[in-house]
């Protein structure tokens, strides 16, 4: 039940994109296309963006995209926006109905 | 619409206990998983326990195992989280989720444990 990897931090300009990178292993998000991503304003209870790996729930906005390759999945946040200043967290699936989150990724618009 | 009201949470000394609660509304418990994260101050999300639909499988962290129960009261539509024997690093928020396999899409607004002596 080790904790997936991700940058501490990253940052871009309003109107840039950014890629933020979740890397587990062979038993969690290589195994599964069970990756989610949430979005987490300080204070406030995490907001799921991303489940299935590149799936949207109903209302977020389509600049928000993930994908896998092998062990590592991302997610990509194009036209940056002030408000999406925050911490993102990565989430697989690892069986038997347990979950491993990552470490967290703090996104700062510059 | 789906809601989650998690409540119980509150200071407690080093090896007590405490249980958590989650009423949900808008979904049936027994249709779908649900889960227990935890954020310690400052710290990232944790999971910490699962439990199926179906109720016959739960699951829990390393960190918590043997000391946490989580169990609900389906016709309450009610998450529980036992836990025991606690330590000053289970201090933490603790949300309760809805969980499906590829995600959490529906959370509580959490409750803090704060274990202290």
């Amino acid at each position: 039940q080790s904790a997936l990897t991700q940058p501490r931090s990253v940052s871009g300009s309003p109107g840039q994109s950014v890629t933020i990178s979740c890397t587990g292993t062979s038993s969690d998000v290589g195994d599964y296309n069970f990756v989610s991503w949430y979005q987490q304003h300080p204070g406030k209870a995490p907001k799921l963006m991303i489940y299935d790996v590149t799936r949207r729930p109903s209302g977020v906005p389509d600049r928000f995209s993930g994908s896998k390759s092998g062990d590592t999945a991302s997610l990509t946040i194009s036209g940056l926006q002030a408000d999406d200043e925050a911490d993102y967290y990565c989430c697989s699936y690892a069986g038997s109905y347990t979950w491993v989150f990552g470490g967290g990724t703090k996104l700062t618009v510059l | 619409e789906v809601q989650l009201l998690d409540s119980g949470g509150g200071s407690v000394q080093p090896g007590g206990s405490l249980r958590l609660s989650c009423v949900a509304s808008g979904f049936a418990l027994s249709s779908y998983a649900s889960s227990w994260v935890r954020q310690a101050p400052g710290k990232g999300l944790e999971w910490v326990s699962g439990i199926s639909g179906s109720g016959d499988t739960t699951s829990y962290a390393d960190s918590v195992k043997g000391r946490f129960t989580i169990s609900r009261d389906i016709p309450k539509n009610t998450l529980f989280l036992q836990m025991n024997s606690l330590r000053t690093e289970d201090t933490a928020v603790y949300y309760c989720a809805k969980a499906l396999y590829g995600g959490m899409d529906d959370w509580g607004q959490g409750t803090l444990v704060t274990v202290s002596s």
